[in-house]
């Protein structure tokens, strides 16, 4: 079966600093993979989305940059977070030929401090 | 540009009676799904149930039932015989083809309270 495996689990970084979240699927192969952030009163707003290794499209331009360095990994980075960066951030995937739901994976809250 | 509303924030709802919750959405596309998601306290995100939009029947799920109007662009989602359980933010949500792939669109979601 598949899984889906966000880490870490909670950050708290410091205005200025850099991140890396990552994501991980088990079980399939060549999923689409997404990154979505959930701040308060705003729902969860689609960051970035991958259709393969290398491919990343961005939705919304900000602070921050995706890489798919591998078929099942999804990473998450910024150079220097902001205090805006704070939220909480869900990695997703679907399989290709399915037209299906995404599968969310735990979420990593991040606090900026 | 495709969006999705959900016009209540916050509901409350005694345990055992019946709740419903409002998502509007805007597309010019004919064929396409719905979805709502289910996030409690652990913010692990569920899904509750999938509408497709070439369907006429609404879709059902156990004590969860939607009222799809294509036409009005509504997507309610109807929650009967309410329990502790449920108590939950609720997130309606629409996906779009896109060359390549799908991506799915969130409203701000409905923060669901059930009371004992």
């Amino acid at each position: 079966s598949q899984t889906i495996h966000q880490w870490p689990a909670t950050l708290v970084q410091p205005v200025g600093s850099p991140l890396s979240l990552e994501c991980t699927v088990e079980g399939t192969s060549n999923p689409n993979l997404y990154w979505y952030r959930q701040a308060a009163g705003r729902g969860l707003q689609l960051l970035f989305y991958s259709v393969g290794i290398g491919q990343i499209s961005s939705e919304v331009p900000q602070n921050l940059s995706a890489s798919r360095p591998q078929d099942r990994q999804f990473i998450l980075s910024s150079k220097k977070l902001l205090l805006s960066d704070s939220g909480f951030y869900l990695c997703a995937w679907r399989e290709v030929l399915d037209v299906d739901r995404p599968y969310f994976g735990p979420g990593t809250r991040l606090t900026v401090t | 540009a495709q969006t999705v509303t959900q016009s209540q924030p916050e509901m409350s709802v005694q345990e055992a009676e019946t709740v419903t919750l409002s998502c509007t959405y805007d597309t010019s596309e004919s064929n396409y799904y719905l979805f709502w998601y289910k996030q409690p306290p652990s913010r692990q995100m569920i899904l509750v149930i999938r509408q497709e939009a070439y369907k006429q029947q609404n879709a059902t799920e156990n004590r969860f039932s939607v009222n799809f109007q294509k036409a009005a662009k509504s997507f309610s989602l109807k929650i009967s015989d309410s329990q502790l359980g449920d108590t939950a933010m609720y997130f309606c949500a629409f996906m779009k083809h896109i060359p390549g792939t799908y991506k799915y669109i969130f409203g701000t979601g409905t923060r669901l309270k059930v009371l004992a």
